[in-house]
């Protein structure tokens, strides 16, 4: 299976900060038909994930443009362009190229 | 686009149990779809996934005791769960497609004699 391996596993920030995650990949993520299926999710306190991120750096319909996400094969970073309180939570990234579907261990965003 | 689970609740070790998810907002039978797990304070796990056409996957460690199923007229998913461990005490969240672009609140399954 392939394993993602998300680092920090625990973030702090202020309030407007910038901050990276990044997930390791043990094998490439880049499918035979040329996509590379890497998302990136949070999840709220209390609440279900949702999806910000899909296909390394497509933003989902509705997700501020303050996320981006990018990288390639195995090394992949999800970037919060200044933190806002509603960006509290733990954030995972999962790849869908390789069967089974696999996630990260995820990164708890924390305010300082 | 809504997903709504039911049917959890706490089970014995060895008994059965059946979920539902309740799809709205899209037309469900052009969707493959998934049922991911999370236990208590932990990360998500992936459990099986179900295509438009009714094809299956399960991840090992149900393979065998767990079957996804799919009524397209009833606009419904189900994961009907045998043999239960209490290592399968987790919530268990419903997902649209590969994408995971939609989830439903999750399900609870508690595992306990």
């Amino acid at each position: 299976d392939v394993v993602l391996t998300q680092t920090p596993p625990t973030l702090s920030a202020t309030i407007g900060q910038s901050v990276s995650i990044s997930c390791r990949s043990s094998q490439s993520l880049l499918d035979s038909d040329g996509d590379t299926y890497l998302n990136w999710l949070l999840q709220r306190p209390g609440q279900s994930p949702q999806l910000l991120i899909y296909s390394v750096s497509n933003l989902e319909s509705g997700v501020p443009n303050r996320f981006s996400g990018s990288g390639s094969e195995t090394d992949f970073t999800l970037k919060i362009s200044g933190v806002e309180a509603e960006d509290l939570g733990v954030y995972y990234c999962m790849q869908a190229t390789h069967a089974p579907l696999t996630f990260g261990g995820g990164t708890k965003l924390e305010l300082k | 686009v809504q997903l709504v689970e039911s049917g959890g609740g706490l089970v014995q070790p060895g008994k059965s149990l059946k979920l539902s998810c309740s799809a709205s907002g899209f037309t469900f039978s052009s969707y493959g779809m998934h049922w991911i797990r999370q236990a208590p304070g932990k990360g998500l796990d992936w459990v099986a996934y179900i295509s438009s056409s009714s094809g299956t996957v399960y991840a090992d460690a149900v393979k065998g005791r767990f079957t996804i199923s799919r009524d397209n007229a009833k606009n419904t998913l189900y994961l009907q769960l045998n043999s239960l461990k209490s290592e399968d005490t987790a919530i268990y969240y419903c997902a649209r497609s590969t994408l995971m672009d939609a989830w439903g609140q999750g399900a609870s399954v508690t595992v306990s004699s």
